[in-house]
């Protein structure tokens, strides 16, 4: 798996767009971008995931850079919900497994 | 969309006893699934790889005497915490995937366990 680099801790304000960068500068060809969240003591959530082209589903839009060294979910109109740790993950092949680092919390304020 | 179920939620065992958390992938077949462990205000560490039909792949440190895997069916994984210390009270979870779909993994609801 490619190592990926996120901001430790984000706010945002309810209602808002939260913006997540992650930062995946070695990934490889044929390596995937995956987001997921963790709501306290609740098993992670699959978000959204992407190979080189934009991505949007009914929770997400995903952004990746044209290097594909670098990607930004975005959460367009956040809620309290939301607030979460977000884990983006590069990883691919054929029996590929999820490595989590430390994500991001983001807490979204009312 | 895929589901996970994985039971039980929470869990007390006393020291020295073993307890079987199951991971079951409801409206799918899972060839693979995973086993992660998190401690508090920790990330989820992946323990080890289960294949249907197969040994378990461990990640380097799990000892694999102690957290005993078995995939006997393309729905259900178990992992067997033997010999139950203190330490080992964590938060089990299980993930797995539907090998004919290239979608995110689905994950359980994990397991709160506790030895005393």
């Amino acid at each position: 798996d490619a190592k990926t680099t996120q901001p430790t801790s984000m706010d945002c304000a309810e209602g808002r767009a939260a913006n997540l960068p992650c930062n995946h500068s070695t990934i490889s060809g044929n390596e995937y971008v995956y987001w997921y969240r963790q709501i306290h003591s609740q098993g992670p959530q699959y978000i959204i995931h992407g190979l080189k082209n934009n991505e949007t589903n009914e929770m997400a839009s995903l952004i990746i850079t044209e290097d594909r060294k670098s990607s930004t979910l975005i959460l367009p109109h956040a809620t309290l919900r939301d607030t979460a740790v977000y884990y983006c993950i590069a990883t691919g092949g054929s029996n590929y497994k999820l490595t989590f680092g430390k994500g991001t919390l983001l807490t979204v304020n009312p | 969309g895929a589901v996970v179920s994985q039971h039980p939620s929470r869990v007390i065992c006393k020291s020295g006893t073993s307890v079987k958390i199951e991971c079951r992938s409801l409206d799918f077949q899972a060839t693979t699934m995973f086993w992660y462990r998190q401690f508090p205000k920790q990330s989820l560490m992946l323990m080890a790889t289960s294949n249907e039909g197969s040994k378990a792949t461990y990640e380097q440190g799990v000892e694999k005497d102690k957290f005993l895997i078995n995939h006997a069916s393309l729905t259900l994984s178990t992992l067997t915490v033997t010999s139950a210390h203190p330490e080992d009270s964590s938060f089990y979870i299980c993930s797995a995937r539907e090998s004919s779909i290239n979608y995110g993994y689905t994950f359980g609801s994990g397991t709160r366990l506790t030895v005393v």
